[in-house]
């Protein structure tokens, strides 16, 4: 099975502030990797796939970049509504995994 | 648009059965596999396995093989998936989510979640 790593596993931030997460795969999963938003009791929201497209209808400050068997997801100027949980996942083999998941909360 | 819903809550005694269900709506529900992610309370997400509606094939997690089983009813658009000799490491929330490409693996709408109690 494909590992999954993400650091940090939870950062403060302030609003407009520019934050990355980091996402490391254990083998080559060239850009088969998708990146999850989940707030508290809802379900994940797909934000980024492909490693690098966005999703239709999330803003233009979420990017992704990397290829391989490293990632990272940005957010250029943090809203309010973007303090969550960030997960990514593998899509490159069976079994689906993925990585611990990262808290944005607020500083 | 696309919309996926799930059964009510469950609270189930050890060693029991449960059967959740996820109805599509928006989309030909036979041309893209359905995931089954699960996460335990304050933990991560867990890929459980996917069925494809239009065969009724099935791949599961190994951890879950034997006791997992996912079936569908094309008539009513709607995945069910089943988790038997339940413990209470499966209090869960339990997503059924919609593959993006019929098989990639990259799920673009998920369910609510439906929460497993497993309690004697």
């Amino acid at each position: 099975d494909i590992q999954m790593t993400q650091s940090p596993s939870s950062l403060s931030a302030s609003v407009g502030d520019r934050v990355t997460i980091t996402c490391r795969a254990s083998q080559d999963i060239t850009n088969f990797l998708v990146w999850f938003q989940q707030k508290p009791g809802k379900a994940p929201k797909s934000l980024i796939y492909a490693a690098s497209t966005l999703q239709s209808g999330v803003p233009s400050r979420f990017s992704g970049s990397g290829s391989g068997t490293d990632f990272t997801l940005t957010i250029s100027s943090l809203q309010p509504e973007d303090f969550a949980t960030y997960y990514c996942q593998q899509y490159h083999s069976y079994p689906l995994t993925f990585g611990p998941g990262t808290k944005v909360e607020i500083k | 648009q696309v919309q996926l819903v799930q059964s009510g809550t469950e609270v189930k005694k050890p060693g029991a059965s449960v059967k959740v269900s996820c109805e599509a709506s928006g989309y030909t529900f036979t041309d893209y596999y359905m995931h089954w992610v699960r996460q335990a309370p304050g933990q991560g997400l867990e890929w459980m396995g996917w069925i494809n509606p239009k065969s009724g094939a099935t791949n599961f997690a190994h951890r879950f093989s034997g006791r997992l089983t996912m079936t569908r009813d094309t008539s009513i658009s709607t995945a069910y998936m089943e988790l038997s000799t339940l413990t209470s490491d499966d209090t869960a929330v339990y997503y059924c989510a919609r593959d993006q490409d019929f098989w990639s693996g990259c799920s673009d709408h998920w369910g609510q979640g439906t929460l497993l109690t497993v309690s004697s």
